[in-house]
């Protein structure tokens, strides 16, 4: 079966600190990849979206990049943290070419402060 | 731009009655519609796809209906429990794949 995993599950960093958060997925070969985040109060924002290895699309402009170093591994950075970079950070996968249900990690919280 | 909104913000309802979670959307041209569970702190666990076909789709307790035409999906969770309380997500998907959100009604069923 298929899992998702994303670490750290907490961080609390300060402004200005770099950012490297972690997804990884088992158990399937050649996943579409998310970045999300969700804001306090707020829906979900697609951030980044990957369809394979070092393909990687960007849905907003903003301080945070994505890099996909090998097939089932997607990667959230950032140089300098800000403010308002605090948020729960969600990474999904799906299946490369059937549009069905996406699946969820458990979450990073990010608090910067 | 296609824009999707949950209404309620919030709900609160006594254990045992049936629950009824908007949700609408702008642009009909969709691929499908997700309605997903998130509890307090962790990520999203899908409760029901319904493709752009169909018109509703069941589970159990849950039945989640689609109308394309006037842009809503409804769920419907019957006989309420206090472990349905969590957060309730729509989300439809876009011809690439892409999931555009609501912004989610907050559920609390007590006992």
């Amino acid at each position: 079966s298929q899992t998702i995993h994303q670490w750290p599950a907490t961080l609390v960093q300060p402004v200005g600190s770099p950012l490297s958060l972690e997804c990884t997925v088992e158990g399937t070969s050649n996943p579409n990849l998310y970045w999300y985040r969700q804001a306090a109060g707020r829906g979900l924002q697609l951030l980044f979206y990957s369809v394979g290895i070092g393909q990687i699309s960007s849905e907003v402009p903003q301080n945070l990049s994505a890099s996909r170093p090998q097939d089932r591994q997607f990667i959230l950075s950032s140089k300098k943290l800000l403010l308002s970079d605090s948020g729960f950070y969600l990474c999904a996968w799906s299946v490369r070419v059937d549009k069905e249900t996406q699946y969820f990690g458990p979450g990073t919280r990010l608090l910067v402060l | 731009k296609q824009e999707v909104t949950q209404i309620p913000a919030a709900l609160s309802v006594p254990e045992g009655e049936n629950l009824v979670l908007n949700c609408s959307f702008t642009d009909s041209a969709i691929y499908n519609l997700q309605w997903f569970r998130q509890d307090p702190g962790k990520g999203l666990t899908s409760l029901l796809l319904i493709q752009s076909s169909q018109r509703e789709q069941t589970s159990g307790r849950l039945n989640a209906s689609l109308d394309k035409s006037s842009g809503r999906s409804t769920l419907y969770i019957a006989a309420s429990q206090p472990g349905d309380s969590a957060t309730y997500l729509c989300a439809l998907t876009d011809s690439w794949g892409k999931l555009q959100f609501g912004a989610g009604t907050q559920v609390v069923v007590t006992p």
